[in-house]
């Protein structure tokens, strides 16, 4: 079966760096994508990898490995309003996207 | 005005009840999909309609009934539905439904289903 694995939940500290990891068994490949859920609100996008190695986008990058089905979502210089629950999901070879159950993040003063 | 539009924002119904959820895109997009998210679980895709079509109908039983009248709306109709069914149930939107743009969804906010 098709398989998404990442963290239920991690804390961190305001002005730190957390990496959320996600490793996945899909049928193909045909990217990753990361999404931020804050609680009672859309999942909004984030970044979308489909070749290997580290995509930066202000605070937050995104980094893949294909041969190791492997992901992280990195966030830098954490803020309050980075607590929120982030998905990771794939594209299949029939371009089914497969989620996670989510990762929600705490940030502590 | 936000892009994907989602009411109620919130219901609550009984198992014999029938009520609609109701969704709307302002972005011009063609896909439109109903997903349905449970506390700790990923995301479950139910129903998906490209150019107004149903391409997709993930197993969903008979007690939700999806509505496309046109690419820009999107309903769900509820019909005895079970408490399990209690849940938030999310549309998305994307120029079309697969591959393009990388596949990114635009998801409205949800409509958090309580079924007494």
């Amino acid at each position: 079966g098709q398989n998404i694995d990442q963290p239920t939940e991690m804390t961190a500290t305001e002005g730190a760096i957390v990496q959320i990891n996600c490793t996945y068994q899909t049928s193909g490949f045909n990217g990753l994508f990361w999404y931020q859920q804050h609680a009672g609100e859309a999942p909004t996008f984030l970044s979308y990898n489909v070749l290997d190695g580290l995509e930066e986008k202000g605070r937050f990058s995104s980094f893949l490995s294909r041969s190791k089905g492997y992901s992280y979502l990195l966030l830098k210089e954490l803020q309050m309003k980075d607590s929120a629950s982030y998905l990771c999901a794939v594209t299949d070879s029939n371009y089914q996207l497969i989620w996670g159950a989510g990762t929600k993040l705490i940030i502590k003063p | 005005e936000t892009g994907v539009t989602q009411t109620p924002r919130h219901l609550v119904m009984g198992m014999t009840n029938k009520k609609s959820l109701k969704c709307e895109q302002h972005l011009g997009h063609n896909a439109m999909y109903w997903y349905k998210q449970s506390a700790k679980k990923p995301l479950e895709l139910m129903f998906v309609y490209n150019f107004k079509e149903q391409t997709e109908n993930n197993s969903v039983p008979s007690r939700f009934s999806p509505e496309c009248p046109n690419s820009s709306h999107l309903f769900l109709h509820l019909h005895t539905l079970q408490p399990e069914d209690s849940a938030l149930y999310l549309c998305a939107s994307s120029p079309s439904g697969t591959g393009d743009n990388g596949g990114e969804l635009f998801f409205g906010e949800g409509s958090r289903l309580t079924v007494l």
